[in-house]
């Protein structure tokens, strides 16, 4: 079943701030996936994590892969209207198969 | 290239009825799956293929059966839909198993009346 815990649920902010969402799970995984799904198409590939520790950025994005292997986070800085969607943790562990949060849904203000 | 495609987009069917969702890609991915994406619940894996003529179970593959004698197609097949089966489904695919950027299709949104 269902093995990580995306937090928050949903989130409802300003244009202009900044947004932060997490992902933890029980269970360690090797790699950390972060994705963005806008309405009705399908998730697409914002970062990927491959060390614990590890800090990465795609332009306004950072994510980071946590020290115990069990977490990870996405930050999005200066929000703009176009980051409106789901977003979507996955972990790998060793079967290689991607295990999904339940998704974060971010909704902007003007 | 075109990328993952499905078809069709939306499609709605009777409790019993039988049909397949279609998905193609056209980059040369070893590894294919299908996910189903309910409210609340993230992506759940149906089934997957490493390869052509080799397939597996995910985490929910009850009420599904799938093939692979192609390496550009992979259809998810609904013998008999139950409302249950409500739900939208993506098709994904990666160069390979230990290739961790999964590249989705735009979904199938289905509705089991």
């Amino acid at each position: 079943g269902q093995q990580l815990n995306q937090s928050p649920q949903s989130m409802f902010i300003q244009e202009g701030e900044d947004v932060s969402m997490n992902c933890t799970s029980s269970s360690i995984f090797n790699t950390w996936l972060w994705y963005k799904q806008d309405p009705g198409e399908g998730p697409v590939l914002l970062i990927a994590l491959y060390k614990a520790g590890e800090l990465t950025s795609n332009g306004r994005l950072t994510a980071q892969f946590g020290i115990t292997r069990k977490d990870s986070f996405l930050n999005i800085s200066a929000s703009i209207p176009s980051d409106v969607g789901i977003y979507f943790c996955a972990g790998i562990q060793g079967a290689q198969k991607l295990v999904f949060g339940q998704g974060t849904r971010l909704t902007i203000n003007p | 290239n075109a990328g993952v495609t499905q078809t069709p987009k939306f499609q709605v069917l009777k409790t019993g009825q039988s049909m397949t969702l279609q998905c193609a890609q056209d980059m040369n991915h070893e590894y294919m799956s299908w996910y189903r994406q309910d409210p609340g619940m993230g992506l759940r894996l149906i089934h997957y293929s490493v390869g052509a003529g080799i397939t597996d179970q995910g985490e929910v593959p009850n009420g599904y059966n799938v093939s692979r004698s192609t390496t550009e197609d992979f259809p998810l097949r609904l013998l008999s839909a139950a409302p249950s089966q409500t739900s939208v489904y993506f098709c994904a695919s990666r160069t390979s198993l230990s290739s961790y950027e999964q590249y989705f299709g735009p979904g199938t949104r289905l509705t089991v009346t």
